[in-house]
């Protein structure tokens, strides 16, 4: 266990529909970090939040969006779904200061039918 | 977009043999990281290496980086059939909380 966690691990939808992935980071951790895994485009970065706050975006697209909560776990909402945003979504977490590297979950796994 | 390429995309090994992957990168750096992952599993931090330094040791594995040609490789020696899994480098461009960008990966086989 990483101790970072996501759910669901696996979904399963249809085109047109909307999911919410969830991540509680590692304890103490203030930065969360998502990313898309796809067997074509690898790992891309979609956005950062730190501490409540967004820090940086990546290729995220404007159907997809996400939050970071008091409690510091995030969300990242997925709309208007399409068969192409089949993929492996990651949440990381890290804190420089105590640890090197990302800390990540084992992945919510998503199919779009 | 990537800004590491793994080279090379796909390796396959016997126990026991050495495994050398290389990393390529496009602008100036912060820090170099190599990440692992097994199978549709998350990636797990192997080791990080600063643009200060030139090589770095973590258990059986060796880190060099070379920021004048702007690569990296990792080395696993004596590897072991449990080293099976795709690595990836990872770079960042300042100091602090900036996203890392990751590579597509080295597929690692190691055949029993």
């Amino acid at each position: 266990d990483s101790g970072v966690t996501q759910t669901p691990k696996h979904l399963i939808t249809a085109t047109g529909q909307r999911v919410t992935l969830r991540c509680s980071p590692r304890s103490g951790d203030l930065s969360v970090y998502w990313y898309q895994q796809s067997l074509d485009q690898g790992l891309q970065f979609l956005i950062q939040y730190y501490n409540g706050e967004e820090r940086a975006k990546g290729n995220i697209l404007e159907r997809f969006s996400a939050q970071q909560f008091p409690d510091l776990h995030s969300e990242l909402n997925l709309s208007s779904l399409e068969l192409g945003d089949s993929a492996l979504y990651f949440c990381a977490s890290s804190d420089p200061g105590r640890r090197p590297g990302y800390t990540f979950g084992s992945g919510t796994r998503l199919t779009v039918v | 977009s990537q800004q590491g390429e793994e080279d090379p995309q796909a390796l396959s090994i016997q126990e026991g043999e050495n495994a050398t992957m290389n990393c390529s990168y496009k602008t100036s750096i912060n820090n170099l990281q190599w990440y692992r992952q097994n199978s549709g599993r998350g990636l797990v931090h192997l080791i990080l290496i600063r643009s200060n330094e030139r090589e770095k040791h973590s258990g059986r594995l060796r880190v060099t980086l070379d920021t004048s040609k702007k690569s990296s490789s990792l080395l696993i020696t004596a590897s072991r059939a449990a080293d099976t899994a795709s690595y990836f480098c990872a770079t960042d461009f300042y100091s602090g909380n900036t996203p890392l960008v990751f590579g597509k990966g080295t597929r690692l086989s190691v055949i029993a």
